[in-house]
């Protein structure tokens, strides 16, 4: 079955330091793969988006992630983070398959970052 | 190009009433997908529609029940009210190319709250 794992429920570092947030997923085949961010009541904004070719892929606000296939994994990464970075980010898979998995999102329990100044 | 729109942004009702939410797809995309999203179980798929049919749907019970109409407009029912059903509920629209869906947008969501 598919299923995302973020392992990292809050993680807090300073303003102007670097971010890696986890994510591992389990799926049969090449997967989409997603990076959403949510701020307190709000909706998901898409930060990034994985279909196929480069795995390196770049988004907005200066965030990137990397697909490893051998790892199962998509770091949601960015050099330098801001005060205005500090919200609730998910990862979600979505599959190629039909049935069952047909135009569904797989989300992991998301990552709370807090930022110091 | 206007976003997703979910209306109303809040909504309080008491158990056993029933409510409708409704939500408008970004222009050209004819997938729109529900979910909810607790503090306890996270992000959870309702149900999704294309072209005015169910494609698939979540494990949640029959009181929870969606359509959605020719111009892609969906909206989802919830009828006789739990508590448990106070949520932050989210629409997302995706254009579809050969029946595959290509990233979600999500709406603002709408808060409901069961008292």
């Amino acid at each position: 079955a598919q299923s995302v794992t973020q392992p990292d429920i809050h993680i807090t570092v300073s303003e102007g330091a670097s971010l890696e947030l986890r994510c591992n997923y389990s799926y049969g085949a090449t997967p989409y793969l997603f990076w959403y961010v949510q701020s307190p009541g709000q909706g998901l904004q898409l930060l990034l988006k994985y279909f196929s070719g480069d795995t390196l892929v770049q988004g907005i606000k200066g965030f990137e992630a990397e697909f490893k296939r051998s790892q199962s994994s998509f770091n949601l990464r960015k050099p330098s983070v801001h005060w205005s970075d500090a919200a609730e980010y998910f990862c979600a898979v979505g599959t190629s398959g039909r049935g069952s998995t047909l135009g569904r999102l797989y989300f992991g329990r998301g990552t709370q970052l807090t930022v110091w100044p | 190009k206007a976003g997703v729109t979910q209306t109303p942004r809040y909504l309080i009702k008491t158990r056993g009433q029933q409510v409708t939410l409704s939500c408008s797809p970004i222009s050209g995309h004819r997938s729109v997908s529900w979910y909810q999203q607790t503090p306890g179980q996270g992000l959870q798929f309702l149900f999704e529609y294309f072209s005015e049919t169910q494609r698939n749907k979540g494990n949640f019970p029959g009181r929870f029940s969606g359509r959605q109409f020719s111009n892609s407009r969906s909206e989802m029912n919830v009828s006789t009210l739990e508590l448990g059903d106070s949520a932050l509920y989210l629409c997302a629209s995706s254009y579809t190319t050969g029946g595959q869906n290509t990233e979600a947008f999500f709406g603002q969501g709408t808060r409901l709250t069961v008292v």
